[in-house]
């Protein structure tokens, strides 16, 4: 069974701290990564996606790829109070347009 | 969300009924996907659909079935609601690696 797997916290992170959220995929076929935000009651908002082995960075995000490892992390600096939200790793596991499995979700909490 | 909604947007039904939960896109894009939201579970995908009338089960297809008469529209039925389909329901649409989803339904059934 295809499976990503996330720590489901909660993970906590003094206010301006690096936050360092793990996800592992079981499909070596896996193309395409990503990560979601989800406020509670909301609908889960893409923050970035990586395709390549290595870093992507965008503003106060980096998503980091391993694909030897089968492992994505996603790095939050200078971390807010408006971080605190549960954050959703993402594979396209097929590579096609068949959707994405995601983790169960990590609960971050930046602490002020 | 800009360009997807989903109505309605809370529900609440009896066991054994049927219920129909719409999402409706202003981008014509062609994938469309219905997510259900559960604790401990995550986002499980139910149905997908890669254009008019074209769909294709997820991973807890079972008591769901969906249609796709118009681009725009990608309807999801639960034909005889069950309380384990209480959950909360998404819809998303895709334009290459960019997923947008909609605010959800929330269904309880009773």
């Amino acid at each position: 069974q295809k499976e990503v797997e996330q720590n489901s916290g909660p993970l906590s992170v003094p206010e301006g701290a690096i936050a360092s959220l793990n996800c592992t995929y079981s499909d070596r076929g896996s193309q395409s990564f990503f990560w979601y935000r989800q406020y509670s009651g909301k609908s889960p908002e893409l923050i970035m996606f990586i395709y390549s082995n290595g870093d992507k960075e965008d503003g106060r995000f980096t998503a980091q790829l391993n694909k030897a490892s089968q492992y994505v992390s996603l790095l939050i600096r200078d971390s807010q109070p408006s971080d605190s939200a549960t954050y959703l790793c993402a594979v396209n596991m097929g590579g096609g347009a068949d959707g994405l499995t995601f983790g169960k979700g990590t609960h971050l909490i930046i602490q002020p | 969300d800009a360009g997807i909604t989903q109505s309605p947007r809370h529900k609440v039904t009896e066991t054994g009924t049927p219920v129909t939960l719409r999402c409706h896109q202003t981008e014509n894009h062609r994938y469309m996907y219905w997510y259900r939201q559960d604790p401990g579970h995550g986002l499980r995908l139910i149905h997908y659909s890669y254009g008019v009338k074209d769909t294709d089960k997820g991973e807890v297809s079972d008591g769901y079935s969906v249609s796709r008469s118009k681009t725009e529209d990608f309807l999801l039925t639960l034909e005889s609601a069950t309380s384990s389909q209480t959950s909360v329901y998404f819809c998303a649409i895709s334009e290459g690696e960019y997923y947008t989803f909609g605010s959800g339904t929330r269904l309880t059934v009773v």
